[in-house]
């Protein structure tokens, strides 16, 4: 059972376009996690959040944390080559905050 | 500080070697696990450690065995390799949540990963 879902597996966008992507859950977790993977390396933690509602900017990129904490979204602003990668949700289910819990990812090209 | 590192980069085994996947870290992280990353499958944990001298199974663990002797390294060994285990092996560390007192925001640090060919 997919814990995690994310939305859409795969998008493919020009230069300058905005554009949102979803980490879906029916539980309730204490905390998400937003992670990067360019080709070739390991992820790399991008934001967390904590609290429901919670909403945190990095430069293009908006984060937004559910008041019900069961999902997240990242909203990326004029899109950049260089934000081309994977980008994986994590979270930490309130139940068990030992078990890091991943969803698949989204596959995001951009192009010039 | 180096941070996660692993090696070999790329491997190629023949059903039926064995052989062990190095990581370490120097930030003197508790946490460390391994993962495996397969198109379609995500990230799956394998096996993981709290500390030195202490290892648990994660959700794949078969096939797969792991020591901790040092806090610092977290080797993953395959006994006889099966092309079921071709993939993409990421060693990751973060600090422990019960020492930290800040349970569910560890940050994952990853290793570049090894990609593995079973052929």
């Amino acid at each position: 059972t997919q814990l995690l879902e994310q939305s859409p597996q795969f998008l493919s966008i020009q230069e300058g376009e905005n554009l949102t992507v979803y980490c879906n859950s029916s539980s309730v977790f204490s905390s998400l996690q937003w992670y990067r993977q360019e080709p070739g390396e390991g992820p790399v933690l991008l934001v967390t959040v904590v609290t429901g509602g919670e909403v945190k900017k990095l430069k293009r990129l908006t984060f937004q944390f559910g008041d019900a904490r069961k999902d997240s979204s990242l909203h990326i602003t004029a899109a950049q080559p260089g934000d081309t990668g994977l980008y994986l949700c994590a979270g930490y289910n309130a139940g068990n905050n030992r078990k890091l819990i991943w969803g698949l990812g989204t596959s995001l090209g951009v192009n010039p | 500080n180096a941070g996660v590192t692993q090696t070999p980069k790329f491997q190629v085994l023949k059903t039926g070697q064995s052989m062990t996947l190095q990581c370490a870290q120097d930030m003197n992280h508790e946490y460390m696990s391994w993962y495996r990353q397969d198109p379609g499958m995500g990230l799956r944990l394998i096996h993981y450690s709290v500390g030195a001298g202490i290892t648990d199974q994660g959700e794949v663990p078969n096939g797969y065995n792991v020591s901790r002797s040092t806090t610092e390294d977290f080797p993953l060994r395959l006994l006889s390799a099966a092309p079921s285990q071709t993939s993409v092996y990421f060693c990751a560390s973060s600090y422990h949540s019960m020492l930290t007192g800040l349970a569910g925001v560890e940050t994952q640090y990853f290793g570049p990963g090894t990609r593995l060919l079973v052929l």
